[in-house]
């Protein structure tokens, strides 16, 4: 099984600053990996695909990168509906998640 | 517009089975794979299973550690998603939610999700 660990578990920002995430794979999963937001109360969204392609209706604030085991997640400047947790996901073997990152107001 | 509609959660004590179902609509249900993943209660997303199209033989395929005890089935003519949990455990509860396929692997559009706990 692929293991997914994101960096850090929380990250406490102020809106209008940079948040940048971590995603590292146990091995290889080329660019067969996904971000999803996830707001309380409510199920997980796509945001990012093949670690850089936006979803529909994603904000260009919203930038994937990376391939092979390290990815980054990368929301330029925070608004206040960006804070929320953000798990990533690769489709590359099976299908498995990271434990997520939580992106809170500081 | 996509819609999901997962029901049949509750209440069911250890051992017990459970049958999910998932209502879609808005997009063609037949040409696209369905998912379930699952998730405790404050805890991360967890993927059980999906099933593929007919076109490409209707494969199921399910995380490993669930496998044997979940089976997912698909009804075309409903445009229903099913997932059927037998030899319910504690660390089964959580909410259960169904979502799209997108590109073969991963996550499009999800359902609000339904409450499963497994409890005596």
């Amino acid at each position: 099984e692929i293991v997914l660990t994101q960096s850090p578990a929380t990250l406490s920002l102020s809106p209008g600053e940079r948040a940048t995430l971590s995603c590292r794979a146990s091995q290889s999963v080329s660019s067969y990996l996904a971000w999803y937001q996830q707001k309380p109360g409510q199920a997980p969204s796509l945001l990012i695909y093949d670690a850089s392609k936006r979803a529909t209706g994603i904000p260009a604030r919203f930038s994937g990168s990376g391939s092979g085991t390290d990815f980054t997640l990368t929301i330029s400047s925070l608004e206040p509906e960006d804070f929320a947790v953000y798990y990533c996901q690769q489709r590359s073997n099976s299908l498995t998640f990271g434990g997520g990152t939580k992106v809170e107001i500081k | 517009e996509v819609q999901l509609v997962e029901s049949g959660g509750g209440l069911v004590k250890p051992g017990g089975s459970l049958r999910l179902s998932c209502a879609a609509s808005g997009f063609t249900f037949s040409n696209v794979w369905m998912n379930w993943v699952r998730q405790a209660p404050g805890k991360g997303l967890e993927w059980v299973g999906r099933i593929k199209t007919k076109d490409v033989g209707g494969t199921k395929d399910y995380a490993a550690p669930l496998r044997g005890r979940f089976t997912i089935s698909r009804d075309d003519s409903k445009s229903t998603v099913f997932l059927q949990m037998n030899s319910l455990q504690t660390e089964d509860t959580g909410v259960y939610y169904c979502s799209t396929d997108y590109f073969a692997g991963f996550l499009g559009s999800w359902g609000q999700g339904t409450l499963v706990t497994v409890s005596s």
